[in-house]
């Protein structure tokens, strides 16, 4: 079946200092993959994608995310971190099987960060 | 930016009541869709909506649902016979090319079922 795993409920991490936020993904073929945030009510925003090309994928607000066929990954990173990036992050799969743009999402980890 | 929006916010309703839950996305976007997420579980994909017919749904979207693009700027979902279970945040989200990659969510409705 396919899927995707976000394997933390919740990143803590302190001002300034890196962050990762995991994910996985369980799907045939050659997927798409998204990053998504959304901030308290508010909808899903966008925020990086991997199609094909270079691994490491840049987005919005300092993200980047890096993906890894091997071991199935594609970890969203930020090299230092900002009290206003504490959000809750949706990782997402859309299947390569031709059909019309569906998404399959993750849980979903709550980013916090700390002053 | 545009945005999509969605009205309203919050709908309570009783069990077995029809609920319309309206969406206006992108004015230039083609294509549309709907996902719920349940209080505490994933966001899954409902249906996908195309050139005025369903191009794709999940199994979750069954027959007591429904999907309409009633004029040139709404998209609605209706639920015909409301369950408990169908509690959830339900979020519109649209795309201007089928192979665009970038899907623009609405801040969603949460809908109650008492």
């Amino acid at each position: 079946a396919q899927s995707v795993a976000q394997p933390e409920d919740q990143v803590n991490v302190a001002e300034g200092n890196p962050l990762t936020v995991k994910c996985t993904y369980s799907v045939s073929g050659n997927p798409y993959l998204f990053w998504y945030v959304q901030y308290p009510n508010r909808g899903l925003q966008f925020l990086l994608k991997y199609i094909t090309g270079d691994n490491l994928v840049k987005g919005s607000y300092g993200f980047e995310a890096e993906f890894n066929k091997s071991q199935t990954s594609f970890h969203l990173k930020k090299p230092s971190a900002l009290v206003s990036d504490s959000a809750l992050y949706f990782c997402a799969v859309r299947p390569f099987s031709g059909g019309y743009n569906k998404l399959i999402f993750g849980a979903g980890t709550r980013l916090a960060v700390h002053p | 930016e545009p945005e999509v929006t969605q009205t309203p916010s919050h709908q309570v309703t009783q069990m077995g009541q029809e609920v319309i839950l309206r969406c206006v996305p992108i004015s230039n976007h083609l294509y549309f869709y709907w996902y719920r997420q349940i209080l505490g579980q994933k966001v899954e994909f409902l249906v996908s909506f195309y050139n005025n017919e369903i191009s794709e749904k999940s199994e979750i979207f069954d027959d007591q649902f429904s999907v309409e693009r009633p004029d040139g700027s709404n998209f609605t979902l209706k639920i015909r016979s409301t369950k408990l279970e169908d509690s959830a945040m339900y979020f519109c989200a649209s795309s201007d090319l089928r192979d665009s990659h970038e899907q623009y969510f609405g801040p969603g409705t949460r809908l109650t079922v008492t």
